[in-house]
């Protein structure tokens, strides 16, 4: 099976700046990576989907990269609201659709 | 407006049995495909099971294979997971979440999720 595997595993940054998160597939997936968001205490929320496009309602801070192994999360100016561990998920060839260990983001 | 509601959570003794439910409104219930995910205390996401769009195929993860089972009924547009044999380390929320057309997706919906505690 595929493995994804997030860095860093947590993070903390000031409002404003630029924040990247990666995750890295253990075999090349194509563009078949998601990325949501979980607050604290609250239900995880798409972010993007095939890697780089934006789900409707998300602000355009956020963007997304890669293909085949390599992706990555960006926010281009963190804001208060964007707290939260943010998770990438492959869905390639269909089940096992794994989830990366998670990012959390924190406010310096 | 798509909505997922989540029910049939609770405490149960280890080597229990319990069934969850999920119902879906607000979509055409039998386009898609459907998940489970649970997330354990403190920990992260763990896709849990998925089933197709017309009940055809049925997926499972190794940690849940053989003790777990999904099933649907597009008539009442409900998705079951029907967990059995259960273990301390099943102890989670478990959510709901709604596919594409197919299981090889990403989840663009999700259900406020049911507690699952498995202890004695």
């Amino acid at each position: 099976d595929i493995q994804m595997t997030q860095s860093p595993s947590s993070l903390s940054a000031s409002v404003g700046d630029r924040v990247i998160i990666s995750c890295r597939a253990s075999q090349g997936i194509s563009s078949n990576l998601a990325w949501y968001q979980q607050r604290p205490g609250k239900v995880p929320k798409l972010l993007i989907y095939a890697a780089s496009t934006l789900q409707s309602g998300v602000p355009s801070r956020f963007s997304g990269s890669g293909s085949g192994t390599d992706f990555t999360l960006t926010i281009s100016s963190l804001q208060p609201e964007d707290v939260a561990t943010y998770y990438c998920q492959k869905y390639d060839t269909g089940p096992p659709l794994t989830f990366g260990g998670g990012t959390k983001v924190e406010i310096k | 407006e798509v909505q997922l509601l989540e029910s049939g959570g609770g405490l149960v003794q280890p080597g229990g049995s319990l069934r969850l439910s999920c119902a879906g409104s607000g979509f055409i219930f039998s386009s898609n495909a459907m998940s489970w995910v649970r997330q354990a205390p403190g920990k992260g996401l763990e896709w849990v099971s998925s089933i197709g769009a017309t009940s055809g195929n049925t997926y499972f993860a190794d940690s849940v294979k053989g003790r777990f089972t999904i099933s649907r009924d597009n008539s009442r547009n409900t998705l079951y997971l029907q967990m059995n044999s259960l273990r301390a380390e099943d102890t989670a929320v478990y959510y709901c979440s709604r596919g594409g057309q197919y299981t090889r997706s990403h989840f663009d919906y999700w259900g406020q999720g049911t507690l699952v505690t498995v202890s004695s």
